[in-house]
């Protein structure tokens, strides 16, 4: 199975400023047919299920702000919040579904 | 909007078997496929397969292969996860979870959750 590392394994962030998580694949994620890497984000907040902000490692879900965005290729991804906004306190999961489907160990994300 | 209803809390004793239901609302139920994810106290997500929206093919990773079984009644737009031959490490908040279409291993919208308990 192909592992996911996220790094760091929690993160505090002053409101307004930037917030940046890292994941890390075993094997490369990038498929060479499709040119496309296998990697979606999601956050997940006390008590709720999991919300996906990321797929194809760049690609806004339906409904995320502008602020949430993806970037990365092959197997090093990064979730970059622009501006840190009181709600975003949650825990990020990053998750590849190139063989079969496995995911990070998350990142707490906290306000400093 | 996209609603996915699980069924109840149960709590089961090693060796026994579980089923979980997920009503899907808010959309055609057989245009995507459903997953199903666990979450352990302290662990990660963690996959235990999906069905295609057709109900065509299932797909579990080789830890789950022979113990979990995905099924989905169309009629009634809703799917099931059996698990048997419980033990203590399946204690787990367990979800359904939809694709974005039939055949597609992106996850757009997750039910509430399914709590179960495995204990003597």
């Amino acid at each position: 199975d192909i592992v996911m590392t996220q790094s760091p394994d929690s993160l505090a962030v002053s409101l307004g400023e930037r917030a940046t998580i890292n994941c890390k694949s075993s094997q490369t994620i990038l498929s060479s047919s499709t040119n496309k890497n296998y990697l979606a984000w999601f956050q997940q907040k006390p008590g709720q299920p999991p919300k996906m902000l990321i797929y194809w490692a760049s690609t806004r879900g339906s409904g995320v702000p502008d602020r949430f965005s993806g970037s990365g290729s092959g197997t090093d991804f990064t979730l970059t919040i622009s501006s840190l906004q009181a709600e975003d306190v949650a825990v990020y999961y990053c998750q590849q579904y190139y063989s079969p489907i496995t995911f990070g160990q998350g990142t707490r994300l906290e306000i400093k | 909007q996209v609603q996915l209803v699980q069924s109840g809390a149960e709590v089961k004793k090693p060796g026994a078997s579980v089923k979980v239901s997920c009503k899907a609302s808010g959309y055609t139920f057989t245009s995507h496929s459903m997953h199903w994810v666990r979450q352990a106290p302290g662990q990660r997500l963690e996959w235990i397969g999906c069905l295609r929206g057709d109900s065509s093919h299932t797909e579990y990773p080789q830890k789950f292969q022979g113990r979990v079984t995905i099924i989905s009644d169309t009629s009634a737009a809703t799917a099931y996860m059996e698990l048997t031959s419980l033990r203590s490490e399946d204690t787990a908040l367990y979800y359904c979870a939809r694709g974005t279409h039939s055949g597609s291993w992106i996850i757009d919208h997750w039910g509430q959750g399914t709590l179960v308990t495995v204990s003597s």
